[in-house]
């Protein structure tokens, strides 16, 4: 089974802190992604990654800034947190491209508190 | 314009019975995916079933379906003999040709509650 590992559930940060989320995937897949979810919003992509080294902002990149330098790791930095990022983060993988089936794969979230 | 639609913020359904999840989407793209998720209180995601624009018939993965009308632009997850474990968020999302796995579209979501 492909396991997407997020390694921090619940997260409490206070305004201005620097802010680490790690996610870790066992399936050697290329692509990986950082969602964030709130209600009545859905998921929106901040960041995602198709190669080491390599990322391309999403929908919501503003206040964020993304890490992989490893294929099997992707981390998502809150350079100064702010009350505003209060959110559940959503860590996902996939394969390299192989048509629209391409299912992702979900790690169990993080929830983060800014105060 | 909202690419997906899911009207229904929450949904209750008896034990045993059969419940509709309604998602509509919008897509100038002739080929297209779509996609439902399953999201229980614990946080994962959870993949359900896969539609494909082209594909002729109907998807199905045991008590999952998908009532596909491309015409109408919906793709509704129907959940067959519901169980109390069923009881999660049902998100559907959409991945159009020309982008990233990742970059699918997805819904507001729907709270399904399943009754004893």
């Amino acid at each position: 089974d492909v396991k997407v590992t997020q390694s921090s559930r619940y997260l409490v940060k206070r305004t201005g802190e620097k802010v680490f989320l790690e996610c870790v995937q066992d399936m050697d897949h290329e692509n990986m992604f950082w969602y964030r979810q709130d209600p009545g919003l859905g998921l929106r992509l901040i960041y995602f990654s198709y190669d080491v080294k390599m990322k391309e902002k999403g929908d919501i990149p503003e206040g964020y800034s993304v890490s992989r330098e490893k294929k099997e790791r992707f981390s998502l930095i809150l350079e100064s947190a702010s009350t505003n990022q209060t959110s559940m983060y959503l860590c996902a993988s996939s394969p390299h491209d192989r048509g629209l089936g391409n299912t992702i794969y979900f790690g169990e979230g993080s929830w983060l508190t800014v105060v | 314009a909202q690419k997906i639609t899911q009207t229904q913020p929450g949904m209750f359904v008896q034990e045993k019975e059969a419940v509709t999840l309604d998602c509509t989407y919008d897509t100038s793209d002739p080929s297209y995916g779509l996609f439902w998720y399953k999201q229980p209180s614990s946080g994962e995601m959870i993949f359900l079933i896969y539609q494909g624009s082209y594909d002729q018939q109907n998807a199905t993965e045991g008590r999952y379906s998908l009532n596909f009308q491309k015409a109408r632009k919906s793709a509704n997850l129907v959940i067959s003999a519901s169980q109390l474990g069923d009881s999660a968020m049902y998100f559907c999302a959409m991945r159009e040709s020309n982008t990233n796995a990742g970059k699918s579209t997805f819904g507001d979501g729907t709270t399904l509650t399943v009754k004893p």
